[in-house]
């Protein structure tokens, strides 16, 4: 699976938009990329995914480059209860092993 | 509510024992994982297991031990073996048609 690379650290305002970017450049034409979250001392919550076209859901947006090689997660308006680590993953759904690799993601901060 | 069941939430053990740790889901999912979580960290793979009856080892698999017997439950042994087996331990589960995982809510693990 392709490796891909977070800021270690960000700050949002309360109520404007988190912008969390990912950098993925070698990842391949049937890996997906997704955004996991993960409150302190609690398990991490899937977010969203996609290939290729933007997705929304009624937690984020997901933005994917043309060219596939980066992605922003977007929280349209950050609350404190959005602050955790975020983690963006890209991997090729299989059936073999299937297991996604979680890296250090990016700390997000929601300042009231 | 479908979902996946750690437990305990926290437990203490002394040096040298074993100790097994719970992991229980009721979503119908296939396939099932166990990660470990070190402070500051990402997360790492110990296990996981497609089917029942069968399991294979991750990136960290030296001094645990699993059984997958029913479909629902996917404990965790850790071994006297393991040199530093105080960590957060995250249990997962996934189906090959939502292919994103559902995460338990850990259990923390300190060996005294």
């Amino acid at each position: 699976d392709a490796k891909t690379t977070q800021p270690t650290s960000m700050d949002c305002a309360e109520g404007r938009a988190a912008n969390l970017p990912c950098n993925h450049s070698t990842i391949s034409g049937n890996e997906y990329v997704y955004w996991y979250r993960q409150i302190h001392s609690q398990g991490p919550q899937y977010i969203i995914h996609g290939l290729k076209n933007n997705e929304t859901n009624e937690m984020a947006s997901l933005i994917i480059t043309e060219d596939r090689k980066s992605s922003t997660l977007i929280l349209p308006h950050a609350t404190l209860r959005d602050t955790a680590v975020y983690y963006c993953i890209v991997r090729a759904p299989s059936n073999t092993g299937n297991q996604f690799y979680f890296g250090t993601g990016t700390s997000l901060t929601v300042i009231p | 509510d479908g979902g996946i069941t750690q437990s305990p939430k926290y437990l203490f053990r002394k040096e040298g024992q074993n100790v097994t740790l719970s992991c229980e889901q009721n979503l119908n999912h296939d396939a099932m994982y166990w990660y470990r979580q070190d402070p500051g960290q990402g997360l790492r793979l110990i296990y996981y297991s497609q089917i029942v009856n069968d399991f294979q080892k991750g990136d960290i698999a030296e001094g645990y031990s699993v059984s997958r017997e029913k479909k629902e439950s996917f404990p965790l042994t850790v071994t006297s073996a393991q040199k530093n087996p105080t960590a957060f331990y995250l249990c997962a589960s996934s189906n090959s048609g939502t292919n994103h995982y559902t995460f338990g809510s850990g259990t923390r693990l300190t060996v005294v």
